[in-house]
């Protein structure tokens, strides 16, 4: 079974600085997709960046980047210039098989705050 | 890009009455949709697997005969919460295959008093 662990409950930073998100997961598969997703208050689930088991460098999405530790099985999400926007739950999010039509698995999140 | 839309947004009923949930792919056909559910300051859990044409695939702990799902069509599944109680009230989202992750609907909060 797959299992994603964020460590984080709550996380403050200064506007401007780039903060880190931990993740890591555990699975047995040799394919596998790992996800981060933002949820506002609204609810709402934003997909920021992706990353693939099998992909060789890590992903960047703008200021979003996925630190990919595959040996370490660790997915951290780099922010940088935090802006007051991004003050939200982040969920690190993995799928089975990373091609395929499977659910997600998410973690339990992490609470960012950023801090004028 | 990819849209997935829910209905409805809030729900506020009282206990022991049933309540509809839809999740429509907008401009996509999803032969697969998937049901979560969210507790206040909770992560999301998957409740169920929705399939177009079969039964849904439930998740242990789920009771499919409180939490009826029908995949009627490509574009549209609904949740119905039937016998709503107290303990039911969640915010519920629904989801499809997009690329690469899932596309989320903006969820559905339900409130049963």
């Amino acid at each position: 079974a797959q299992k994603i662990t964020q460590t984080q409950p709550g996380m403050f930073v200064q506007e401007k600085e780039a903060v880190t998100l931990d993740c890591t997961y555990d699975t047995s598969d040799p394919s596998y997709g790992l996800f981060w997703y933002k949820q506002p208050s609204s609810g709402e689930m934003i997909f920021l960046i992706y990353q693939g088991s099998y992909d060789q460098q890590n992903a960047t999405e703008g200021r979003y980047s996925l630190n990919f530790q595959k040996a370490r099985k660790s997915a951290n999400l780099v922010i940088s210039a935090s802006q007051l926007g991004d003050s939200a739950m982040y969920f690190c999010a993995m799928r089975r098989d990373a091609t395929g039509n499977t659910p997600l698995v998410f973690g339990k999140g992490t609470r960012l705050s950023v801090i004028a | 890009g990819a849209v997935v839309s829910q209905h409805p947004s809030w729900v506020i009923c009282k206990s022991g009455t049933s309540v509809k949930i839809e999740c429509r792919s907008l401009d996509f056909q999803a032969t697969t949709m998937f049901w979560y559910r969210q507790f206040p300051k909770q992560s999301l859990m998957l409740m169920a697997t929705s399939n177009e044409g079969s039964k849904a695939t439930y998740e242990q702990g789920v009771e499919k005969d409180k939490f009826l799902i029908n995949h009627a069509s490509l574009t549209l599944s609904t949740l119905t919460v039937t016998s709503a109680h107290p303990e039911d009230s969640s915010f519920y989202i629904c989801s499809a295959r997009g690329t690469p992750g899932l596309y989320f609907g903006p969820g559905t909060r339900l409130l049963v008093l």
